[in-house]
């Protein structure tokens, strides 16, 4: 099975400051159709996870240009610029690039200062 | 707009079966996958498995032996079924749509115990 594997595992940022979450892959998760099936997703407390970034770096409908994926091979990362308070939740990596089962990241809680 | 709300019951018995149901709007099953994710209460995130838009079927391996997924196009539901829970099945489970799990459902939260 393909780990995920994020850092940090928790981190405190000040409103308005970035905060970077790595995400790195046993396996590249270059697809034979040379997609990348990498995504990622915040579950605020008490909610359902929702998505931010599908495919490495292609924000989901809605969600702000503060959130910017990048990343290729087994090495991905989120950056989050100018944290608000509404960011702070885990944040969750998710590769469905290799044959089941698709995996996700352990988690990085976001704390704000 | 796109919607899935999952059903089953809150409580099971060790040993019993899970039975629940996601039912989904605003978007075709045909056209479509549907996967289930659980988290355990405080920690992270599980793929359970999957049922494509042409009805092939995708799980954990390290379910696969207790879990079945299906579907009623008709109904626009989709099943999970799994035997012989434990205490450690004690989760939130979601159904969530597509290969990149783009809307969700709300959860519910199921119970394993006597």
């Amino acid at each position: 099975d393909v780990v995920l594997t994020q850092t940090p595992v928790s981190l405190s940022v000040t409103l308005g400051d970035q905060a970077s979450i790595s995400c790195r892959s046993s396996q590249s998760l270059e697809y034979s159709d040379g997609y990348t099936y990498l995504e990622w997703y915040l579950q605020k407390p008490g909610q359902s996870p929702q998505l931010l970034i599908y495919g490495v770096s292609n924000r989901f409908s809605g969600v702000p240009d503060r959130f910017i994926g990048s990343g290729s091979g087994t090495d991905f990362t989120l950056k989050i610029s100018r944290v608000e308070p509404e960011d702070l939740g885990v944040y969750y990596c998710f590769q469905a690039t290799h044959d089941p089962p698709f995996t996700f990241g352990s988690g990085t809680k976001l704390e704000i200062k | 707009q796109v919607q899935l709300k999952e059903s089953g019951p809150g409580l099971v018995q060790p040993s019993q079966t899970l039975s629940l149901t996601c039912t989904v709007s605003g978007f075709s099953l045909t056209s479509n996958s549907v996967h289930w994710v659980r988290q355990p209460p405080g920690k992270g995130l599980e793929w359970m498995g999957g049922i494509w838009g042409d009805g092939s079927t995708d799980y954990n391996s390290a379910l696969k032996s207790r879990l079945s997924i299906s579907r009623d196009t008709s109904k626009s539901q989709v099943f999970l079924k799994m035997n012989s829970l434990q205490t450690d099945d004690t989760a939130i489970y979601f159904c969530t749509r597509g290969w990149a799990l783009d809307y969700w459902g709300q959860g519910v939260m199921v119970t394993v115990s006597s």
